[in-house]
């Protein structure tokens, strides 16, 4: 079976804090791929990174980074120096290639609040 | 970069009658589609794969009968919700798999909000 846990279901911050966003996924797969997305109030996903199971550098973009771990099966996101406009709802999702249809599993999103 | 539309944005419809919504890939052919149900402060919940060319898979749970799936082509496919319910208010999103695609990424739409009075 597969599953995503975000055990955090809301996290309220003040700017410029920083923000770790946790993720726990479990799978059977030896291939899958590991997302996170944004949604902010508009509703659309927005997508932020992809990370296949066999690729566990770290990776940063700007204000985010993202560091994965198959030892813990975790796949945690962080916000360095939060901004208002970080304020969303932030999913995880794991995609495996044993089931062949490629859906995507969601965990149940971390609400991120960033105060002025 | 892969877009996929969904129209309508937003639709209210009367209790007991149906209601289509559209799911298209505007730069790319997806053989595969997907349908998503999302509840105020919840999570996406698939509701069902579709292919190309034949028949959708249903997550369990989901009533195949009363949400109807058609993906007629390679950029297209829709939902209708039939007899639609308050209960059936909900944000729908779909997203697309590009066919040329070796990854398992998704193109997501910007989803519509379905509400049943």
């Amino acid at each position: 079976a597969q599953k995503v846990t975000q055990a955090q279901t809301e996290i309220s911050v003040v700017e410029k804090e920083d923000v770790t966003l946790d993720c726990v996924y479990e799978t059977r797969d030896t291939t899958y791929y590991l997302f996170w997305y944004k949604q902010p109030p508009s509703g659309e996903l927005v997508f932020l990174i992809r990370r296949n199971s066999f690729d566990e550098q770290n990776e940063i973009s700007g204000r985010y980074s993202w560091n994965f771990q198959k030892s813990t099966s975790s796949f945690n996101f962080t916000i360095t120096a939060s901004q208002v406009v970080d304020s969303a709802v932030y999913f995880c999702a794991l995609s495996g290639l044993m089931d062949s249809s490629y859906k995507l599993i969601f965990g149940s999103g971390t609400r991120l609040l960033v105060r002025p | 970069g892969a877009v996929v539309s969904q129209h309508p944005s937003w639709v209210i419809c009367k209790s007991g009658t149906s209601v289509k919504i559209e799911c298209r890939s505007l730069d790319f052919q997806a053989t595969t589609m997907f349908w998503y149900r999302q509840f105020p402060k919840q999570s996406l919940m698939l509701m069902a794969t579709s292919n190309e060319g034949s028949k959708a898979t249903y997550e369990q749970g989901v009533e195949k009968d009363k949400f109807l799936i058609n993906h007629a082509s390679l950029t297209l496919s829709t939902l209708t919700v039939t007899s639609a319910h308050p209960e059936d208010s909900s944000f729908y999103i779909c997203s697309a798999r590009d066919r040329t695609s070796v990854s398992y990424e998704q193109y997501f739409g910007p989803g519509t909000r379905l509400t049943v009075t």
